[in-house]
């Protein structure tokens, strides 16, 4: 079956440390994979993506991802975490020509002055 | 910002009545979507459509139905609420960019079912 988990339900950093969220998925195709960030109350606003060639992809806020084919996984990093990145960010894959998504649970961050 | 509008933002609604949410769009996207936010699973795929007319279920599409009789407009309907279909409601677009096809979302509509 399709899924995509995310093993991190609630990180804490503290500001201006490095973060890594992870993400496995299973899909049985070439995957598309996604991360959306949402910001409390607010809709789904999309990070990065990565749908072929260079594993290592870039984003925007500074974000960057590294899909590993061999480990089925597609984590989300930053190097220097600001207070604004608080939010709760989703992983999700597509492959099929309807581009339906399957998410993750979600990882909520928070961010410790 | 892909131009989507959602609609009502929020609703309070009685068990057994009939909802209606609106989801438009301004720039003539083929693929339209609707799922549905619940603590701990995420975002899931109600409906989606692929044109005027085409529509099909997602994973949780039971006590929902859909129409989309214009390009811009994919509606989502609750036949008879019930409380378990209390939820946060995104639509969302599909457009190709940068090499591939990217899912854009609407601001969302909270539903509240009593």
């Amino acid at each position: 079956a399709q899924s995509v988990t995310q093993p991190d339900i609630h990180i804490t950093v503290s500001e201006g440390a490095s973060l890594e969220l992870r993400c496995n998925y299973s899909y049985g195709a070439t995957p598309y994979l996604f991360w959306y960030v949402q910001s409390p109350g607010q809709g789904l606003q999309l990070l990065l993506k990565y749908f072929s060639g260079d594993t290592l992809v870039q984003g925007i806020k500074g974000f960057e991802a590294e899909f590993k084919r061999s480990q089925s996984s597609f984590n989300l990093r930053k190097p220097s975490v600001h207070w604004s990145d608080a939010a709760e960010y989703f992983c999700a894959v597509t492959g099929g020509a309807t581009n339906k998504l399957i998410f993750g649970t979600g990882t909520l961050l928070a961010v410790q002055p | 910002d892909a131009g989507i509008t959602q609609s009502p933002r929020h609703k309070v609604t009685e068990t057994g009545t009939p909802v209606t949410l609106r989801c438009h769009q301004t720039e003539n996207h083929r693929y339209m979507y609707w799922y549905r936010q619940d603590p701990g699973h995420g975002l899931r795929l109600i409906h989606y459509s692929y044109g005027v007319k085409d529509t099909d279920k997602g994973e949780v599409s039971d006590g929902y139905s859909v129409s989309r009789s214009k390009t811009e407009d994919f509606l989502l309907t609750l036949e008879s609420a019930t409380s378990s279909q209390t939820s946060v409601y995104f639509c969302a677009i599909s457009e190709y960019a940068g090499g591939s096809y990217e899912q854009y979302f609407g601001p969302g509509t909270r539903l509240t079912v009593t």
